[in-house]
């Protein structure tokens, strides 16, 4: 089965500062790793997703994520960070005959501050 | 607009108390699936359905039914409610399953059982 690890289920950075945001997961086979965003009083939508080939994955809003099998880590970054960013993020992770199962990290909390 | 609309947004309610939360997508989407998100424990799934009259238990089914008889709409059923589950759910729907296919989310229904 697999599964993801969230480190750190708050973090808090200066507008303008690097985002950093810690996923590592598990899985026997290759995995489909994704990232969802969460604004107050709403659903989660996607960030980006890695599927195969490039490891280096761009998403919305200026994110981007590296896959990165020999650290079993899928972490999210963003060069400069803004107030709009301020969120609850989710990794998430499936597998090809994984039964459809996407498992959910239990979310990174970000804060932005002036 | 491509959406997946859960109604209500706000329900409270009494233990024992038959109620149903509704959701229907409008993308033609095969696969639908029902999450709680309770705080540090992110996302879990409850039901999902690969297909129209195909539904499957996900993580945290007790407690709950759910029916696929159109495509479009994937209600999920509390038949006697209780205090634990109380929560934000989410209806979730992806094009033919997940494994590399992103979820698409309603905004959200805030239950709470007296």
């Amino acid at each position: 089965a697999q599964s993801v690890t969230q480190l750190g289920s708050h973090v808090s950075v200066s507008e303008g500062a690097l985002v950093l945001l810690r996923c590592n997961y598990s899985s026997s086979v290759p995995p489909y790793l994704f990232w969802y965003v969460q604004y107050p009083n709403q659903g989660l939508q996607l960030l980006l997703k890695y599927t195969t080939g490039a490891t280096l994955v761009k998403g919305i809003n200026g994110f981007e994520a590296e896959f990165k099998k020999s650290e079993t880590s899928f972490h999210l970054t963003k060069p400069s960070a803004h107030m709009s960013d301020a969120a609850e993020y989710f990794c998430a992770v499936s597998v090809t005959g994984g039964g459809n199962k996407l498992t959910f990290g239990t979310g990174t909390q970000l804060k932005v501050e002036l | 607009e491509a959406q997946v609309t859960q109604n209500p947004r706000y329900l409270i309610t009494v233990t024992g108390k038959k109620l149903t939360v509704t959701c229907s997508q409008n993308m033609n989407h095969e696969y639908m699936s029902w999450y709680r998100q309770d705080p540090g424990l992110g996302l879990r799934q409850i039901y999902y359905s690969m297909n129209v009259e195909v539904t499957d238990k996900g993580d945290v089914p007790e407690g709950y039914k759910v029916s696929r008889k159109e495509k479009r709409n994937f209600p999920l059923i509390l038949e006697s409610p209780s205090p634990n589950q109380t929560s934000l759910y989410f209806c979730a729907s992806s094009y033919r399953g997940l494994d590399n296919s992103p979820l698409h989310f309603g905004n959200g229904t805030r239950l709470t059982v007296t």
